[in-house]
């Protein structure tokens, strides 16, 4: 069974500048997670979708970040503009349902803003 | 609320030494709680898992034990190795559907 597929792996960008990552989940998964993993520190819930809808998205910086997935399979996130605090490990996840189970990750992007 | 709170690390051991990691919890209702380990460059991996209380997860020789009265999920190993060296992350999944909350991590390096 394939895992969560993410990419890039790794981005450098100036400030200001905006960013996009992909995420394609496990098939048939109706969860997707979109964490922010800053150094030495837990991954942040940013966004959870189930199916194309939010589910919570709370913790999302919505001034400069925002996420979609259309279809209810891939997702994306995008950054614009970005600022240096935003230098940090996004991580997609995903899982079959919502609530008391366990979620599956891709490898992450890291990304570092300059 | 929810949240999770995890020793602080590094955590520094000789290979063939015990282990433990602490992990502690505040839910409402009843959580699945979770270990997950990060290997170097690597994305995070699930180790183990226990759904209800007194349920005990094990994987790779790692144990832990939902102990609800005490609201823990201390992760052990009798003997570990060089290549346990890792990020080991608690979590717990909420009974309400939301997403995976996770403690702060703790670092353990194993020399041989």
């Amino acid at each position: 069974e394939a895992g969560v597929a993410q990419s890039p792996r790794y981005k450098i960008i100036e400030k200001r500048q905006s960013v996009a990552f992909w995420c394609n989940p496990i098939s048939g998964h109706a969860t997707l997670y979109w964490y922010q993993q800053i150094l030495g520190q837990g991954p942040k819930l940013l966004i959870q979708f189930q199916n194309n809808g939010v589910v919570d998205d709370s913790q999302l910086p919505k001034d400069r970040f925002s996420a979609e997935r259309l279809k209810g399979v891939d997702s994306t996130l995008k950054i614009q503009p970005a600022k240096l605090e935003d230098s940090a490990v996004y991580l997609c996840a995903s899982s079959l349902a919502q609530g008391r189970t366990e979620a599956f990750f891709g490898q992450g992007t890291r990304l570092t803003v300059v | 609320g929810n949240s999770v709170t995890q020793m602080e690390g590094p955590v520094t051991l000789s290979e063939e030494a015990f282990l433990t990691i602490n992990c502690t919890y505040t839910a409402t209702g009843y959580p699945s709680l979770f270990w997950y380990v990060q290997y170097p460059g690597e994305g995070l991996q699930l180790l183990l898992k226990a759904t209800k209380a007194d349920d005990k997860g094990s994987n790779k020789g790692f144990e832990a034990t939902y102990r609800k009265e005490t609201t823990s999920f201390h992760l052990e190993k009798g003997s570990v190795q060089v290549s346990d060296s890792a990020v080991y992350f608690c979590a717990l999944s909420p009974p309400a559907g939301t997403a995976l909350i996770f403690g702060k991590g703790t670092t353990l390096s194993v020399s041989s």
